[in-house]
Formats: C-alpha cells, structure tokens, sequence
C-alpha cells in the first residue's frame, strides 16, 4: 500500500512570510497527526485529526499556525508569519482509527526560515 | 502530562555487537503503549517494536528486543549482531491506551539516541 506522502520536501522563506504544508495519509485512515521536529529533539505533537475533526491541538500556536482536513482525507498545515524558531521539519502521521495501533510516518518537509 | 526520557544522545558500538538504548518514561496512567522508532537521514520515522504496558513478556522482533520494567518506569532497547544499517536516530516513545479526552493519543517522543556502527 502507498505510505503518507508530504509535499514539498524542502522549503525556505523569509521571516514574515506564510507557508503551506501538504498531507495525504494511507488511505483508509480515519487519523491524522502533524509533528513538528526541532533539531536535536523528539517530534512534538501539534495537531491530531480524526476524519475531519480535530481531537487534539493544545500544542498548536494558534495566533500563526492552522490546519484543515478536507473532506477527512489530505491536510493542511500553514504557519502565517513564520518566525526564525519555526524552522524544523514537519512530520505527518496517520493511523486506523483503533486505540494503540501503530502511527506511520510520511518524510516530513524541512523549513528553513531566515 | 508524560514525559519521556533518553540520557544517552550519543552511542556507538562495533559492527555485529550488542547495544542497548534506555529510555525511562513518567506517567500516572496504567493502560499505554511503548514505542522504540528509528529515523534515518531520510527523516521517516520507522517502528522498530513495540510493547503494551499490560503484557508482562518482553517484546521482540528479530534481532530488537526490549527490556521492560513497569514499576521502575523503563524500556530499553536492546540491538544485537548490530549492522551497517542500523545506524540512525533512535527514539522511544510513549501512546496512552486511555479512550479520554475523544480518542487524543498522539505520541511523546523523547529526544533521541543518534547510534553510531563502527565498521
């Protein structure tokens, strides 16, 4: 089966600026994560979907980053401004929706802010 | 709120050796699964094995192997006949079982073992 695929792969902005971050998880799966991985750390949750709607976003900053779930399917992670400490890379998950199952991860896209 | 804990950032160990990575974990619940996932330059995350607090036995798979302690709150990983390709990140990772809060189970990740192969 197909795994989560992540688009783009790379990006760099300018402080200030807005970017966009693209998720389509395995099909079938009713969750969907957003981690976000600093440098030398563990991913941090930031978001957790189940279909299209949102179970868990007490770690998202939510004065400039947003995500949707369209129709439960693909996601959407954006980050307007984006500030130098955003820089990391954003991993998406996604898992059957059934307590403790295993989580897989797409590639992540690295954001470079400067 | 859990928290999870790997004191060793670093590790290296001589091809086809044995190396164990520590993980320790705070929670208050009873019910959750472990984790140990690998990432490799390639960024994606990769289950390794995984471990349900209930079960007494120690999980394996092939050549990975963990050492579960509940009352003293650990979960090691254990590499033997190390290879090439198993260097990488290493990260332990922790999922409460709780269907609390409309099914939030997002993982806590600790900060990771970068486990080095020597040659």
């Amino acid at each position: 089966e197909a795994g989560v695929a992540q688009s783009p792969r790379y990006k760099i902005i300018e402080k200030r600026q807005s970017v966009a971050f693209w998720c389509n998880p395995i099909s079938g799966h009713a969750t969907l994560y957003w981690y976000q991985q600093i440098l030398g750390q563990g991913p941090k949750l930031l978001i957790q979907f189940q279909n299209n709607g949102v179970v868990d976003d007490s770690q998202l900053p939510k004065d400039r980053f947003s995500a949707e779930r369209l129709k439960g399917v693909d996601s959407t992670l954006k980050i307007q401004p984006a500030k130098l400490e955003d820089s990391a890379v954003y991993l998406c998950a996604s898992s059957s929706y059934r307590v403790g199952t295993e989580a897989f991860f797409g590639q992540g896209t690295r954001l470079t802010v400067v | 709120a859990q928290t999870v804990t790997q004191s060793q950032p670093e590790m290296s160990v001589q091809e086809a050796e044995t190396v164990t990575l520590s993980c320790t974990y705070d929670t208050s619940e009873s019910d959750y699964y472990l984790f140990w996932y690998k990432q490799p330059p390639s960024r994606q995350m990769i289950l390794v094995i995984r471990q349900e607090a209930y079960k007494q036995q120690n999980a394996t798979e092939n050549r990975f192997s963990v050492n579960f302690q509940k009352a003293a709150k650990s979960f090691s990983l254990k590499i033997s006949d190390s290879q090439l390709g198993d260097a990488a990140m290493y990260f332990c990772a922790y999922r409460s079982a709780l269907e609390t809060g409309g099914g939030a189970d997002g993982l806590t990740f600790g900060k990771g073992t970068h486990l080095i192969i020597q040659p």
